[in-house]
């Protein structure tokens, strides 16, 4: 059964970076699924990050592509996410998840982590 | 961007009632629209993706439909615990994208 598990800072001054790990068990990430970081406000929606795949590959959303890196650790079989000069408006719970193969739904999904920025 | 807008935003029912949950996107997506459902504290739950398919673990009472620009999710018989929010999502394009969900309430 696979697992995934995010963990990080609970709290990020502004202008600092957000750095969170996705812990995955019960799959090697090396596998061949693509791996998305999702994140939602407090009381808003969803919103797609960017998603990477196992040798690197990685998309981005465009709205966040120049503050995001999302990389892969294989060896820890993990997942990482850095957000760049973070804002209040970066304040959410940060999910990651597993995505469908071919149909880009995300079918696993970590408990989340709540990361508020705040000086 | 592609832009998914569902309807209605806010839902009454009650158990029994059979619903239906629109997303309607700016461009066609072909087939390529997941359904989730969320309930509060927790994260999403994959319901539906590829537009029709079930997945696995997921009640038959829920059904997903449509192609191109217009989507439909329905429960054909409410059940106490599918009291949530509901969401949509287009694999579609770069980016991936959300509608901003359907909060689905006890009448």
């Amino acid at each position: 059964q696979v697992q995934l598990q995010e963990s990080g800072p609970g709290l990020v001054r502004p202008s600092q970076t957000l750095s969170l790990t996705c812990g995955v068990s019960g799959y090697a990430i090396s596998g061949g699924y693509y791996w998305g970081w999702i994140r939602q406000a407090p009381g808003k929606g969803l919103e797609w990050i960017g998603s990477i795949y196992y040798g690197g590959t990685t998309y981005y959303n465009a709205s966040l592509k120049s503050r995001v890196t999302i990389s892969e650790d294989t060896s820890k079989n993990q997942i990482s996410l850095k957000l760049s000069s973070v804002t209040a408006a970066d304040t959410a719970m940060y999910y990651c998840a597993r995505e469908i193969a071919g149909y880009g739904a995300f079918d696993v999904w970590g408990q989340g982590t709540m990361v508020t920025v705040s000086s | 961007d592609i832009q998914l807008t569902q309807s209605p935003f806010f839902l009454s029912a009650s158990v029994g009632d059979r619903v239906t949950i629109t997303c309607r996107a700016t461009q066609g997506i072909s087939n390529s629209l997941a359904w989730y459902q969320q309930k509060p504290g927790k994260a999403p739950k994959l319901l539906i993706y590829g537009a029709s398919t079930l997945e696995s673990g997921v009640p038959s009472r829920f059904s997903g439909s449509g192609s191109g620009t217009e989507f439909t999710l329905t429960i054909s018989s409410l059940q106490p615990e599918d009291f949530a929010t509901y969401y949509c999502q287009q694999p579609n394009s770069y980016p991936y994208t959300f509608g901003q969900g359907t909060n689905l309430e006890i009448k």
